[in-house]
């Protein structure tokens, strides 16, 4: 079945670097936008970055953007998401997510599959 | 950037009882690219609604969404006890792809 697993995630100090990973199965992985976004303890839903499915567009929210970087391996079926310089305003579960429609930068398209999340701690 | 604002923030009705949420956005949504989302306690989103009013994959008929521009609406028609979670907005037609704040629906 269509599904998205992350990893990565844990307790790290304010600074350092962390990178999670979403690995896809039961759908052409090469063929999607994908997305991650998180949540903070107790608060809404925030969307952080995109990936065209074929990896050359890229796009950031503010507040991630120069710190955290998407990338994907198509080989690997594998989304990433390099982030530096964290804050403890970074501390969330981060999920990523399935664009709806194929061949698309990202953007136009509802998260239609969603992963489990996985947490950060960003704390001293 | 576009802001979306959903209203009430808590809704308090009883099993049977019709829903209707609201979300609100500070321009124009593009082409109604404007989805709704069901999140449950310590669950992902699950997609309900995209393009402002179609059903995503197995989604019940109890559940519909209407509107364009910058006024949106998620209409519950018949709260099923599952039903009772936060629902979010969120409009995808130009970057950054925001989220509305959520609106919880709480059994009263």
């Amino acid at each position: 079945q269509v599904q998205l697993v992350e990893s990565g995630g844990g307790v790290v100090q304010p600074g350092r670097s962390l990178r999670l990973s979403c690995a896809a199965s039961g759908f052409t992985f090469s063929s999607y936008g994908m997305h991650w976004v998180r949540q903070a303890p107790g608060k809404g839903l925030e969307w952080v970055a995109v990936i065209s499915y074929d990896g050359s567009n890229k796009y950031y929210a503010d507040s991630v953007k120069g710190r955290f970087t998407i990338s994907r391996d198509n080989s690997k079926n594998t989304l990433y998401l390099q982030m530096n310089s964290l804050r403890a305003e970074d501390t969330a579960v981060y999920y990523c997510a399935k664009s709806q429609d194929s061949y698309s930068y990202g953007g136009n398209d509802a998260f239609d599959i969603w992963g489990q999340g996985t947490m950060v701690t960003v704390s001293s | 950037e576009i802001v979306l604002t959903q209203s009430p923030a808590t809704l308090s009705l009883s099993p049977g009882e019709r829903a209707t949420l609201s979300c609100g956005a500070s321009q124009s949504v593009s082409s109604s690219y404007l989805a709704w989302y069901q999140q449950k306690p310590g669950l992902a989103p699950r997609l309900l609604i995209y393009d402002a009013s179609s059903r995503a994959t197995g989604i019940p008929d109890r559940f519909s969404g209407s509107g364009s521009g910058t006024d949106f609406t998620l209409t519950i028609s018949r709260l099923e006890p599952e039903d009772f979670a936060v629902y979010y907005c969120q409009q995808y037609g130009s970057s950054p792809f925001t989220f509305g704040g959520g609106t919880k629906v709480e059994i009263k």
